[in-house]
């Protein structure tokens, strides 16, 4: 089983409309939650976090967890062109003295103008 | 500031040859991480550099893949006897010591055998 899961998309809407994504982790013992984005042939950025259960806004964006049934997803409110990326979810694990956390492979966002 | 800086940005080197990959993380920054990513593909996890603590190796992909940081800053990531499988966007990343969430990463370095 995987650390992280997401959907790989290709995950389609119209400019204006909510783009909902979502992310599945394995262990329950995970504290930390990103989000990350990347264009075509650039680097992640990080765009949000979130620690603690519940909906966390910034801008267009809505981070939501649910540590309950091991789910983050992320929400784009009105969807533009510019948001057509791909949208990594990172989670991070409680331990120390190694790497802690684990990216999913990505949904691929596209939004049609 | 400046950023993440990785150098070369792009690398053709032939089978066989081995090519040093560079990452100079932002200043402060006492975590630092090399990732590999394919055409396509997320992020392969490859090593982790924090503070002066042993790093984890627990990603490389083979005994041909060698990292070292020097001082605390300055990371280089070696492969030795390239392979084809080895084309990829080498991505290095830091981040303050207590954040591994949030990390900046540098641009890439495209490395393609040939």
């Amino acid at each position: 089983q995987k650390e992280v899961e997401q959907n790989s998309g290709p995950l389609s809407v119209p400019e204006g409309a909510i783009a909902s994504l979502n992310c599945t982790y394995s262990d329950r013992g995970s504290q930390s939650f990103f989000w990350y984005r990347q264009y075509s042939g650039k680097s992640p950025e990080l765009i949000m976090f979130i620690y603690s259960n519940g909906d966390k806004e910034d801008g267009r964006f809505t981070a939501q967890l649910n540590k309950a049934s091991q789910y983050v997803s992320l929400l784009i409110r009105d969807s533009q062109p510019s948001d057509s990326a791909t949208y990594l979810c990172a989670v991070s694990r409680a331990q120390t003295g190694a790497n802690n956390l684990f990216f999913g492979t990505g949904t691929r966002l596209t939004v049609i103008p | 500031g400046a950023g993440v800086s990785q150098s070369p940005s792009n690398k053709v080197t032939e089978k066989g040859k081995d090519v040093e990959l560079r990452c100079d993380p932002i200043s402060g920054h006492t975590a630092l991480y090399w990732y590999r990513q394919s055409l396509g593909q997320g992020l392969e996890f490859l090593i982790y550099f924090q503070g002066n603590s042993a790093p984890d190796k627990s990603g490389l992909p083979s005994d041909r893949f060698s990292a070292e940081r020097t001082g605390g800053s300055v990371s280089t990531l070696t492969i030795q006897r390239t392979q084809q499988e080895d084309s990829a966007v080498y991505l290095c990343a830091s981040s303050l010591g207590g954040r591994v969430g949030e990390q900046y990463f540098g641009p890439g370095t495209r490395l393609t055998v040939t």
